[in-house]
């Protein structure tokens, strides 16, 4: 087990809510990134937070936001969604200064209709 | 251009069969790289890291090649329980952080 926990694990919500998942990282992991896995393809970027902050976003419109709380959980969030929204949610996280070392959570899959 | 590619697959073997999975990368300045393993609607998982000089762990090897931006994985003995998706990451380190990028990963069903 890699100590790093998400819910929920599956949600169906409709094109244009807007939706909030979670990440509970280990005990001194003050990076996290995050991660959307489209069926058939790999992980893609979303953004980074380090230390509470943003610190760097991939190629997602910023309908997709985040937080970084002091307690290492953090959120992604995502407004107006869209069909193409549908994909596997992953969080990552690391020590400090161990970036190449992050440790996965299980995932939230997601479902827009 | 993907920044990294692999082979589609999916690839079907019969156990005890050696199979190797190749993968490209576009940025030269690319300085790690991995090889994870994601099972059916689980996370990825990390296999291995990737070095320069070649690295072994049990049944697995991965070679890097710098100079060509190739990276492989070879599996030797395959058994039931490496049916999965094996994923080609390359670590990237631009605009002051750090972030893996993902190849489209490459199937693997290992067959009695």
């Amino acid at each position: 087990e890699t100590g790093v926990t998400q819910s929920p694990t599956h949600l169906i919500k409709t094109r244009g809510q807007q939706v909030t998942l979670r990440c509970s990282s280990q005990s001194g992991h003050n990076t996290v990134s995050w991660y959307q896995q489209a069926l058939g393809q790999g992980p893609q970027f979303i953004f980074q937070y380090y230390r509470e902050e943003e610190n760097g976003r991939g190629n997602f419109p910023p309908r997709f936001s985040g937080l970084q709380f002091p307690n290492y959980s953090s959120e992604l969030n995502v407004n107006a969604l869209e069909l193409d929204d549908s994909a596997l949610y992953l969080c990552a996280s690391s020590f400090p200064g161990r970036f190449v070392e992050q440790f996965f959570g299980p995932g939230t899959r997601l479902t827009v209709l | 251009r993907k920044e990294v590619e692999q082979d589609p697959g999916p690839f079907n073997v019969p156990e005890g069969a050696t199979v190797a999975f190749n993968c490209t990368y576009s940025n030269s300045a690319s300085q790690s790289f991995f090889w994870y393993r994601q099972d059916c609607r689980k996370e990825p998982k990390l296999l291995m890291s990737v070095y320069s000089s070649g690295n072994e762990d049990g049944r697995f090897t991965a070679q890097l090649n710098r100079a060509s931006q190739y990276i492989s994985l070879l599996i030797r003995d395959s058994k039931l329980s490496d049916s999965a998706t094996y994923l080609c990451v390359v670590n990237s380190f631009s605009g002051g952080y750090n972030k893996l990028i993902f190849g489209a990963g490459t199937r693997l069903a290992v067959h009695p």
